[in-house]
């Protein structure tokens, strides 16, 4: 079974610019969540994907925008980058969107800096 | 509004102590309870949850609905428990999203 799986590593942008993060969900996983990280702090929910389709958002702009594939991989697109946007960006998958105690299966995170 | 609070950033303890890690939630339906862990260069995962009811690695954590507490215990502190430890709660909402505190720092002394 294959974890979950992110790329790049780490990203280095400037003020302005776009970047698009990618992740590789778990065997079987149908459901992908995006998380932010700010230095200090704990995960902050930016969006979930199911089935290709948004199902739910928390409180980010709208520069912040994702993708599902078929297969359920995923991208993070963020465009008009940010100081701010500093951050380890963490992908989750999880199987389904409604079990009570869905488990969420975390990658290693990209970790963007933006100059 | 949902919101997790870990209050102590930073908690030291030696070996063989009891530990306790503090996480306080505000929600007002019926919140999901978890704590998370990252050990050193490993990603984050999922340690216990509320509902299950189980111990893990020593570990267990008990709903205080009155209170709105879901501390993290464990009696006696091994090195090895040294990590981040994150309270989250799933709420309301179709995506379930995980909101989590801000993490508390254990570190077990030899």
């Amino acid at each position: 079974e294959t974890g979950v799986t992110q790329s790049p590593t780490h990203l280095i942008k400037t003020r302005g610019q776009q970047v698009t993060l990618r992740c590789s969900s778990q065997s079987g996983h149908n459901t992908v969540s995006w998380y932010q990280q700010a230095l200090g702090q704990g995960p902050q929910f930016i969006f979930q994907y199911y089935r290709e389709e948004e199902n739910g958002r928390g409180n980010f702009p709208p520069r912040f925008s994702g993708l599902q594939f078929p297969n359920y991989s995923s991208e993070l697109n963020v465009n008009a980058l940010e100081l701010d946007d500093s951050a380890l960006y963490l992908c989750a998958s999880s199987f389904s969107i409604a079990p009570k105690y869905n488990e969420q299966f975390f990658g290693p995170g990209t970790r963007l800096t933006v100059l | 509004a949902q919101r997790v609070t870990q209050p102590e950033k930073l908690l030291s303890v030696f070996k063989g102590a009891p530990v306790e890690l503090k996480c306080n939630y505000s929600y007002s339906g019926s919140p999901e309870l978890f704590w998370y862990v990252q050990y050193s260069r490993q990603r984050l995962q999922l340690l216990l949850r509320h509902i299950s009811r189980e111990s893990i690695k020593g570990f267990t954590a008990d709903l205080n609905k009155g209170e709105t507490s879901f501390h993290l215990k464990k009696p006696f502190a091994q090195e090895e428990d040294s990590a981040m430890y994150y309270c989250a709660l799933s709420g309301g909402g179709s995506a379930r999203q995980l909101t989590f505190g801000s993490g508390t720092q254990l570190t077990v002394l030899p």
